[in-house]
């Protein structure tokens, strides 16, 4: 069964900070994705990855950068946090062969103060 | 780029009785369509999906049927149980590197 591990459930920070999200998967999975999910507004695509040092922008990358040195780790970084990215954000990993479903991991909800 | 629409936002039905939830999408290049259930607290789960190349697929109550001249595909839920309560998300796919969600159906199940 394909694990997708996020860092933190919850996390607090404070305005200004440069904020780390952490996630792995463990099934040599091409594609890393990082989502940002708000009520009402479903998932939306803040970057994503298909191979290590690559990476793409979403429909919401500003404020926004990411890092993936390993095939089993994408970063998510906020350089200076701010109280408008309060919000829970999701991790995805799928294969890269064609159109294959995505495994979410439990997700971080992140509160900026 | 793509864009998906999921209506209702929210459902609610008797037990026992059918839930459909609906989505459109705008590029007709998308060629895949996977459903998620995300229950209170938890991770999105694939329940079932769909690609451009069927008109239909059921897995036990669930189906999902795609019609792709319409540019819309339909979740299925028969025989709804209260363990079916939950948010739904449908997506839309043309390369399998990017997806684009719909807005999500809170769906509740009254016994």
């Amino acid at each position: 069964d394909v694990k997708v591990t996020q860092s933190s459930r919850y996390l607090v920070k404070r305005t200004g900070e440069k904020v780390f999200l952490e996630c792995v998967q463990d099934m040599d999975h091409e594609n890393m994705f990082w989502y940002r999910q708000d009520p009402g507004l479903g998932l939306r695509l803040i970057y994503f990855s298909y191979d290590v040092k690559m990476k793409e922008k979403g429909d919401i990358p500003e404020g926004y950068s990411v890092s993936r040195e390993k095939k089993e780790r994408f970063s998510l970084i906020l350089e200076s946090a701010s109280t408008n990215q309060t919000s829970m954000y999701l991790c995805a990993s799928s294969l890269r062969r064609g159109n294959q479903p995505q495994h979410f991991g439990d997700g971080t909800r992140l509160s900026i103060l | 780029g793509e864009n998906v629409e999921q209506h209702p936002s929210t459902l609610s039905v008797q037990e026992g009785d059918s839930a459909v939830i609906k989505c459109t999408y705008s590029d007709s290049a998308s060629n895949y369509f996977p459903w998620y259930k995300q229950e209170l607290g938890k991770r999105p789960q694939l329940i079932i999906d769909i690609r451009s190349n069927v008109g239909e697929k059921k897995d036990q109550r669930i189906a999902v049927t795609l019609n792709k001249t319409a540019k819309h595909f339909s979740l299925h839920i028969t025989e709804t149980q209260p363990e079916d309560s939950a948010v739904y998300f449908c997506a839309a796919s043309k390369t399998g590197n990017q997806f684009y969600f719909g807005t999500g159906t809170s769906l509740t199940v009254i016994p």
